[in-house]
């Protein structure tokens, strides 16, 4: 089936370490896109990339890291300079145009810091 | 700057009731795209509807209709005979033409309970 998978599903960390959390799509998209949901606030972006190995910061990238290596993964990175990391995580995809496409959107991540 | 309010954080209803769920945006630009997402316990965000400022006709497809007026920069989603399956946080959405990355920019979201 084509789509988003992102993993882990859930995730705990302790104060002070990096985690990575993954999103690989097979929908032949080139752009992809880091979201991040607070409940009541919708959701903010984060990060996201239009063609490989380019990528762009978002509204909230303070804290945060990408890369973008391979068409089919955009994986991002809580580094422990995020503050307040708890949250769900949202990857999507869309094709790239001048016309802003729909977003096909992963299961996301949730994210608990200890 | 681009801003998307949806005031009810949180509905709730009876099966078969109607719903409309309200979204109301502010932007600068004269062309831009509205959306409306779905999101399911499951997590992921489903699309249902994308809508372009020059179009302000309304659009029903089976339960669900959207009602854009530009007039009032509101873009309100009503579901006829709701059902338990409906049961979702919808978002309300707001892409730019002029917007880098094609970014959307989201309200808060809208919780709707259905009960049976």
């Amino acid at each position: 089936d084509g789509g988003i998978t992102q993993s882990p599903k859930y995730l705990f960390r302790k104060e002070g370490q990096n985690v990575t959390l993954s999103c690989e799509q097979n929908l032949n998209h080139d752009a992809m896109y880091w979201y991040r949901q607070d409940p009541g606030q919708g959701l903010r972006l984060i990060y996201y990339s239009q063609i490989v190995n380019d990528f762009q910061k978002g509204d909230i990238a303070e804290g945060y890291s990408v890369s973008r290596e391979k068409k089919e993964s955009f994986p991002l990175t809580v580094t422990s300079a995020q503050k307040n990391p708890t949250a769900f995580y949202l990857c999507a995809s869309s094709i790239w145009g001048a016309i802003p496409g729909e977003l096909f959107f992963g299961e996301g991540s949730r994210l608990t810091v200890l | 700057a681009q801003k998307v309010t949806q005031a009810q954080t949180e509905i709730s209803v009876v099966e078969k009731e109607d719903v409309t769920l309200d979204c109301v945006y502010e932007t600068r630009d004269t062309t831009y795209y509205l959306f409306w997402y779905k999101q399911p316990p499951s997590g992921e965000l489903v699309f249902l509807i994308r809508r372009n400022s020059f179009d302000e006709q309304n659009e029903i497809s089976g339960r669900y209709s959207w009602n854009f007026q530009k007039s009032t920069s509101s873009f309100n989603f009503t579901i006829t005979a709701s059902q338990v399956v409906d049961s979702a946080v919808y978002f309300c959405a707001l892409s730019e033409r002029n917007n880098a990355g094609n970014m959307l920019t989201f309200g808060g979201g809208t919780r709707l309970m259905v009960k049976p």
